[in-house]
């Protein structure tokens, strides 16, 4: 079946524009992550969604980067007045409940690379 | 000191070795998982597991959560293998998103 989604692959902006990224989850899938993975280091969280609680911030770099999920299904990753650090690959992953009602494996997208000139 | 350490960081090995990924976390944990990253970028969930040793195929996964240590072994290298390994865990408390270990970088020569 279909995996997970993103768009663009690739996008390049100047700095200080607005940047929205979408993310289609695996269907039936409650659970969506957003990570970063920032060129030279490793990944990081920044946003999660599990059904229709309010979603973890907790990893959201500033004010600027924000998220919503529509539906419980599609997500947008939005970060305003991009700054050249905000340059990285951005990944979503999704995950389901397990027949235990443990959270399953996360699926990841392709990822969008996002260049900040 | 990162909650996740990876070892060693860069791994380079020859064709049908036995290769051997460690990673040590210092958090509690619900699940741990590996994943494997080649370089195009793309992210694969090699396993995911909470205690006890999983294998598919050539890959095995063990964790040891007294010691709070996993390892990744890959039996019978292949150029194919070469990729950069990730460990991850999910702290106990939070809801799954994952805290990631910097990677091991795997290269197997023909």
């Amino acid at each position: 079946g279909a995996g997970v989604s993103q768009s663009p692959s690739n996008k390049v902006t100047e700095k200080g524009k607005d940047v929205e990224l979408r993310c289609d989850p695996i269907s039936g899938h409650t659970a969506l992550y957003w990570y970063r993975q920032s060129l030279g280091q490793g990944l990081e969280f920044l946003i999660y969604f599990q059904g229709n609680s309010a979603p973890d911030k907790s990893g959201l770099p500033s004010d600027r980067f924000s998220a919503e999920r529509t539906g419980g299904s599609v997500s947008t990753l939005t970060i305003q007045r991009t700054q050249q650090e905000d340059s990285a690959v951005y990944l979503c992953a999704s995950s389901s409940l397990g027949t235990s009602g443990r959270r399953d494996e996360q699926y990841f997208g392709p990822g969008t690379r996002l260049t900040v000139t | 000191k990162n909650e996740v350490e990876q070892s060693p960081q860069n791994l380079t090995a020859q064709e049908g070795e036995f290769i051997t990924i460690n990673c040590s976390y210092s958090v509690g944990i619900s699940a741990l998982h590996w994943l494997q990253q080649h370089p195009g970028g793309g992210i694969v969930s090699l396993f995911m597991l909470s205690s006890g040793k999983k294998k598919h195929g050539r890959l095995i996964a063990t964790i040891n959560i007294q010691e709070k240590h996993s390892s990744l072994h890959i039996t019978a290298s292949h150029p194919r293998d070469s990729a950069v390994y990730i460990c991850a865990v999910a702290r106990i408390q939070g809801a799954q998103k994952l805290v990631f270990g910097q990677g091991t970088r795997l290269t197997i020569n023909p």
